[in-house]
């Protein structure tokens, strides 16, 4: 099946400053990805929607200028945490559509974000 | 109440036992996914379902549309079966593609 790769997979930061976070289609053209986020022992909770080529869309509550999402080929998508701290210690997890089947998404690994 | 409610939320079992995980919902949707996470914490994807039956290996996945109830099996459970499996369901939500969560079951085998 198609491959999406993340990375990197864990990172620690210190607070304040700013992680970015890849995430690559590798064997297919993905026009659209999602960004999702996971607490421990919680489900995934879409944070925004990237498109190639436009802004990302972001779901209410999550803050534009904190995440900043850039999609700028039809393979990759970064998400950045800018001025990171604590309570952004999370699982951050991409995905990809599949471009022929609307409903289908291939998610990546995932990346750990701890920050102290 | 959530919009994807998902039984049992934990479920050990013996190895060999057959396994159901069921998923209800309360709205109109496109599509029904079940999602298996490993502690790693990767996702892949098992099924994607939008009617009747999909099967492949052990696993089995039904949806009934009309009541709104989606259950995925595993027959002949083994201790690698053990993981948090996930259903979603695919929605139009002010005209984007939105996938919606349940909140998932953790299933242990043992051997």
């Amino acid at each position: 099946g198609a491959v999406v790769s993340q990375h990197p997979s864990r990172v620690i930061c210190k607070s304040g400053t700013s992680v970015k976070i890849e995430c690559r289609s590798l064997d297919f053209q993905a026009t659209t990805m999602f960004w999702y986020r996971q607490f421990p022992k919680q489900s995934l909770m879409l944070m925004a929607t990237s498109n190639e080529g436009s802004k990302a869309t972001y779901e209410q509550g999550v803050e534009k200028d904190k995440f900043l999402i850039n999609h700028a080929s039809l393979t990759l998508s970064t998400l950045t945490v800018t001025s990171a701290h604590p309570e952004d210690s999370s699982f951050y997890i991409c995905s990809a559509r599949n471009p022929s089947i609307f409903w289908e998404q291939y998610f990546g690994p995932g990346t750990r974000l701890t920050v102290t | 109440k959530n919009e994807v409610e998902q039984s049992p939320q934990n479920l050990t079992a013996q190895e060999g036992e057959f396994i159901t995980i069921n998923c209800s919902y309360s709205v109109g949707i496109s599509a029904l996914h079940w999602l298996q996470q490993h502690p790693g914490g990767g996702i892949v994807s098992l099924f994607m379902l939008s009617s009747g039956k999909k099967k492949h290996g052990r696993l089995i996945a039904t949806i009934n549309i009309q009541e709104k109830h989606s259950s995925l099996h595993i027959t002949a459970s083994h201790p690698r079966d053990s993981a948090v499996y996930i259903c979603a369901v695919g929605r139009i939500i002010q005209g984007a593609q939105k996938l919606v969560f349940g909140q998932g079951t953790r299933l242990t085998i043992n051997p």
